[in-house]
């Protein structure tokens, strides 16, 4: 079973809207961590945004919020205001434990297209 | 602060030859992960340390698939022999860890393209 599942392939958006980026997971364990990144095309992965698993409020990060429903195992990234430098691959990630320690799990990643 | 580094940047190599990779993390860095990404995937990790010792290595193709951890800092990771489906980018990242989320940071990855 998937771990981490992200439905939207591409998704295209308006210069100045925002966009919603869904995510869902799965796991057994009550403590973990859920993650979103942005891979531009020259490659690197940049970290956005966090949301602990008993965080009580959404994180946000100046355009990045992150919408935690908890009980539909969903952690959506929303971007507000989009820009076109926007254009790049997200990922969403979350992290649970092994053992002694973590793993993180990545989804397939949505290509978000910004559009002038 | 310096950034993850990774070398090289690019590797083209023959079906069945070795190819290494090298990590050097962010100072301070006690976790280290190398992740495999295939183009149009989301990166899969092969092995993940806690200082020099393995905390994960499920998905690592271990009859060809080597990696270690000297002294808890830089890394590196061997393919021997290499096969067509190893082409892909591989990420190295470091982590500090915190309660909550240790945010990874990544270095700027190895293509590797096998022919």
């Amino acid at each position: 079973a998937q771990k981490i599942t992200q439905t939207q392939p591409g998704m295209f958006v308006q210069e100045k809207e925002a966009v919603t980026l869904d995510c869902t997971y799965d796991t057994s364990d009550p403590s973990y961590g859920l993650f979103w990144y942005k891979q531009p095309s020259s490659g690197e992965m940049i970290f956005l945004i966090y949301q602990g698993s008993y965080d009580q409020q959404n994180a946000t990060e100046g355009r990045y919020s992150l919408n935690f429903q908890k009980a539909r195992k969903s952690a959506n990234l929303v971007i507000s205001a989009s820009q076109l430098g926007d254009s790049a691959m997200y990922f969403c990630a979350m992290r649970e434990g092994i053992g002694g320690g973590f793993k993180t799990i990545f989804g397939a990643g949505t290509r978000l297209f910004v559009k002038a | 602060e310096a950034g993850v580094a990774q070398s090289p940047r690019y590797k083209i190599i023959e079906k069945r030859q070795s190819v290494a990779f090298w990590c050097n993390p962010i100072s301070g860095h006690a976790t280290l992960y190398w992740y495999q990404q295939i183009l149009g995937q989301g990166p899969k990790l092969l092995i993940q340390f806690q200082n020099n010792g393995v905390v994960d290595d499920s998905q690592l193709p271990k009859d060809r698939f080597s990696a270690e951890r000297l002294k808890g800092v830089d890394s590196t990771l061997k393919i021997q022999p290499a096969k067509l489906e190893d082409s892909a980018v591989y990420l190295c990242a470091s982590s500090y860890p915190v309660e909550g989320g240790d945010e990874q940071f990544f270095g700027p990855g190895t293509r590797l393209t096998v022919l």
